[in-house]
């Protein structure tokens, strides 16, 4: 089955201790992405990935930081975590190309205090 | 990514067909037209994509005039279940293009 997997799916953090939110892909894509969702604001993207080692920011990339080793892992790094940063993430893969579409994974929600 | 302009929320009733348009006046050639679904605390889902005319899966149908300028969503007979946000997408997915959602239409279901 077509999936992406996050961790932790729920997370309360203290301010200043870093955390990690693992994302991972079964499907081979070449694109990975990092979203957060607030409300009234929507999905925002954070970074986004073309391929490995390849990342670049996107719309929200203050405070976050990612890495792509390998083509189907996709960690978002919080290093020093701020309640501003309290939110629904979601990671998205899909492959390249035109028309394709995008895969979520179930979303991670994450309380800085 | 062509920007998209779609309306803030709207109410239905079970049974009733629901229509949501979504316009994109800047719309490029090789772009392609994707609608995603969103229930509470989920990521957003694929329900349909098409490029011109008319598209139907087993969900929805997408129409599109000959200009492309505008895209309108239908969902037929819709029940409680229906309740979502719905996102309109336009782009072709470029290799460099970022994917920018924007705040889409929240569609209220009542019995």
């Amino acid at each position: 089955e077509a999936q992406v997997t996050q961790n932790p799916r729920y997370l309360i953090t203290v301010t200043g201790k870093k955390l990690t939110v693992t994302c991972s892909q079964n499907m081979n894509h070449e694109y990975m992405s990092w979203y957060r969702q607030d409300p009234g604001l929507g999905l925002r993207q954070i970074y986004y990935s073309m391929n490995v080692e390849v990342t670049d920011k996107g719309d929200v990339p203050e405070g976050y930081k990612v890495s792509r080793k390998e083509k189907r892992n996709f960690p978002l790094i919080l290093e020093s975590p701020s309640p501003n940063q309290t939110s629904l993430y979601f990671c998205a893969s899909r492959t390249g190309g035109t028309g394709n579409t995008i895969y979520f994974g179930e979303g991670s929600w994450l309380t800085v205090v | 990514l062509a920007k998209t302009t779609q309306p803030i929320s709207m109410d239905s009733y079970e049974g009733q067909e629901v229509n949501i348009t979504c316009s994109h006046n800047n719309i490029a050639t090789n772009d392609y037209i994707t609608w995603y679904q969103q229930f509470p605390s989920q990521g957003p889902r694929f329900i349909i994509q098409g490029y011109k005319t008319k598209v139907t899966n087993e969900v929805a149908s997408l129409f599109i005039p000959a200009d492309r300028k505008s895209s309108t969503l239908s969902l037929p007979r819709v029940s409680l279940s229906d309740t979502a946000v719905y996102y309109c997408l336009v782009g072709v997915y470029s290799s460099a293009s970022k994917i920018i959602f924007g705040s889409g239409t929240r569609l209220s279901i009542r019995p």
